[in-house]
């Protein structure tokens, strides 16, 4: 059950896009479209933005996007505001003995 | 707005035991499934359990399993995680989390904070 590999943080200037890459494996990300992004905001708990590796839950602004392409994910955050400076985590479905999820370790996204 | 608030997160010494509890509010609890996440300090989420709807079903991570219990009551529309002999390590914030589409985490809840230390 090993962790994803997030890089620990990203940034970008108001308006321009930034991706944070998701790596697994071929028993995580690999294997499953199941590959979710959350945001968590200072002081708030985490709220979903992407699921089903590219699909957004209501009320999710489509400025974030992602993608998946082997043991890797990606999400895309265009058009970058001030309120999207925050953590960001991915998360993927890893059921082999049993289902468990796995996460990535989290991107300080910073917005300059 | 679906709603989720832990309570029972506590100082508890190593070695000692605790019941972490989910109350849920504002859409049919007993139609998903529930799972309880953590965050120990400056780490990452980690998933830690998951019931079934019907209680049918549960799983652990590797980290937990054999020393927490997952449990669920449909009537009182709250899941319940007991937690024995608890280490250091444990200490976290934990947070539950309704299972939704795809396999991913839809609702969360506020989070409560566990502190294993002597």
């Amino acid at each position: 059950q090993s962790a994803l590999t997030q890089p620990p943080s990203a940034s970008g200037s108001p308006g321009q896009s930034v991706t944070i890459s998701c790596t697994g494996s071929s028993s995580d990300i690999g294997a499953y479209d199941y590959v979710s992004w959350y945001q968590r905001l200072p002081g708030k708990a985490p709220k979903l933005i992407i699921y089903e590796v590219y699909k957004w839950p209501s009320g999710v602004p489509a400025r974030f996007s992602g993608s998946k392409s082997g043991n890797t994910a990606s999400l895309t955050v265009s058009g970058l505001q001030a309120e999207d400076e925050g953590d960001y985590y991915c998360a993927s479905y890893a059921g082999n003995n049993g289902p468990y999820w796995v996460f990535g370790g989290g991107t300080k996204l910073t917005v300059l | 707005q679906v709603q989720l608030v832990e309570s029972g997160g506590n100082l508890v010494k190593p070695g000692g035991s605790l019941r972490l509890s989910c109350a849920a509010s504002r859409f049919t609890f007993s139609d998903y499934y529930m799972t309880w996440i953590r965050q120990a300090p400056g780490k990452g989420l980690e998933w830690l359990s998951y019931i079934s709807s019907d209680s049918d079903y549960t799983n652990y991570a590797d980290s937990v399993k054999g020393r927490f219990t997952i449990s669920r009551d449909n009537i009182e529309k709250s899941v319940f995680l007991q937690m024995d002999s608890l280490r250091a390590e444990d200490t976290a914030v934990y947070y539950c989390a309704r299972l939704g589409p795809a396999n991913s985490f839809d609702f969360w809840g506020p989070g409560t904070i566990v502190t294993v230390s002597s």
